[in-house]
């Protein structure tokens, strides 16, 4: 089973900054997708940005942006020019591109964006 | 206006009385999910369908039925709820498994 790794649980950003917050996961595939999901406090869940893995070029979502490194199945999201809205629980997500269509989500970042 | 819809939003029940958490997409998906969510832990699958009458268990199937006979419905059913299924629920439905997810609401289940 693959599992996805986010290290830090909590964080927290000036306003206008730049903020990153990492992803791991491990699998033993070659094909698959990744995403980043943010959940505010209204507690809905919004699709901030979506990698495949046969792509090399990384995903850019306006002020959001990956880090992919397929070798160290790293996945790590920037946020430029943080806001206040931005602020959320940010959770990374597997899911195989052949076989187990099973998604696995990290256990999640807490964002805090400072003004 | 495409969505996923989740009832109820809230339910606060006891031990060992069957309950059912309705969900329906009114986007012609083929994948749909259940996950919970629980603090510190992050949202875990439950069970998925890629289609009608083709469900599989997640990671936390224990104590949960589902199941798809129409195309739009995935219901969430539990048998008889303990107090260790108090959660955050979220239904949610994309249109093939690699595609993003479009979440419901969410439901608020608390089993005394």
């Amino acid at each position: 089973a693959q599992t996805v790794t986010q290290s830090q649980p909590e964080m927290s950003v000036q306003e206008a900054e730049t903020v990153t917050l990492s992803c791991t996961y491990d699998t033993s595939e070659n094909n698959y997708y990744l995403f980043w999901y943010k959940q505010p406090p209204s507690r809905q869940m919004i699709l901030v940005i979506r990698q495949e893995a046969y792509k090399q070029q990384n995903a850019t979502e306006n002020r959001f942006s990956v880090n992919f490194q397929k070798a160290a199945k790293s996945f790590s999201l920037k946020i430029s020019d943080s806001q206040l809205g931005d602020t959320a629980m940010y959770f990374c997500a597997f899911v195989s591109g052949a076989g187990s269509y099973q998604l696995t989500f990290g256990k999640g970042t807490k964002l805090s964006v400072i003004p | 206006e495409a969505q996923v819809t989740q009832n109820p939003r809230y339910l606060i029940t006891v031990t060992g009385k069957k309950l059912t958490v309705t969900c329906s997409q009114n986007m012609n998906h083929e994948y749909m999910s259940w996950y919970r969510q629980d603090p510190g832990l992050g949202l875990r699958q439950i069970y998925y369908s890629m289609n009608v009458e083709v469900t599989d268990k997640g990671d936390v199937p224990e104590g949960y039925k589902v199941s798809r006979k129409e195309k739009r419905n995935f219901p969430l059913i539990l048998e008889s709820p303990s107090p260790n299924q108090t959660s955050l629920y979220f239904c949610a439905s994309s249109l093939i498994s690699n595609q993003p997810q479009h979440f419901g609401d969410g439901t608020r289940l608390s089993i005394l």
